[in-house]
């Protein structure tokens, strides 16, 4: 039973490049939540997909943005890439209504923006 | 917004002292969850709370949520080094909101 998986693991980017990264969720997981973690913080809600829609956003700009594909996998796509958005890029799948409501983490991509 | 605070950021004990580890919403809580992350990994789920006022136990570690269901701590007796990383309360109002995470480093 494959769990969350994330690509890339790492990548690196100059200042106003786009990036793609990707997550397939647990399997018989059918939401997908993105979170960006910087370094000694804890991670931050961008936004939930689920039956191929965003249902909530954290508060981020609009260059962040995402989808999710009818298998249940999600990109995330930030544009116009700053020297903050560097972090760990972490996506967290879960099935929506179950009782736990637990969230499991892929192993994340962390994005260096230089 | 909702907003999550999390006290201590950092904790360093000796093995074998105890841990505590508190968490405050802004808001009232439908429940709370709490995960653990070791250096280098991604948030592992440790548990959920739900009801007001609940305990729960896990061996060494006892987790509260309050009665307003706006806070909790996690308690962890006698400390091991396997305890080493940084615990984060996450709660969830319409999302689910981390806190900044108490960093446990462990002492032989």
């Amino acid at each position: 039973d494959a769990g969350v998986t994330q690509s890339p693991t790492h990548l690196i980017k100059t200042r106003g490049q786009q990036v793609t990264l990707r997550c397939s969720p647990k399997s018989g997981h059918d939401t997908v939540s993105w979170y960006q973690q910087a370094l000694g913080q804890g991670p931050q809600f961008i936004f939930q997909y689920y039956e191929e829609e965003e249902r909530q956003r954290g508060n981020f700009p609009d260059r962040f943005s995402g989808h999710q594909f009818p298998n249940y996998s999600s990109e995330l796509n930030v544009n116009a890439l700053l020297l903050g958005d560097s972090a760990l890029y972490l996506c967290a799948s879960s099935l929506m209504g179950a009782n736990t409501g637990e969230l499991f983490f892929g192993e994340g991509s962390r994005l260096t923006v230089l | 917004g909702q907003q999550v605070m999390q006290i201590p950021q950092y904790q360093h004990v000796q093995e074998g002292e105890d841990f505590t580890t508190y968490c405050n919403s802004s808001t009232t809580l439908s429940n709370i969850q709490w995960y653990k992350q070791r250096p280098g990994g991604h948030p592992v789920f440790l548990i959920q709370l739900v009801k007001s006022g609940e305990v729960k136990k896990q061996k060494r570690l006892t987790f509260q949520f309050g009665e307003a269901k706006k806070n909790s701590s996690l308690h962890i007796t006698a400390t091991q080094t396997t305890d080493v990383g940084t615990y984060f309360c996450a709660g969830r109002n319409n999302d689910m909101r981390f806190g900044a995470g108490t960093r446990l480093t462990v002492k032989p």
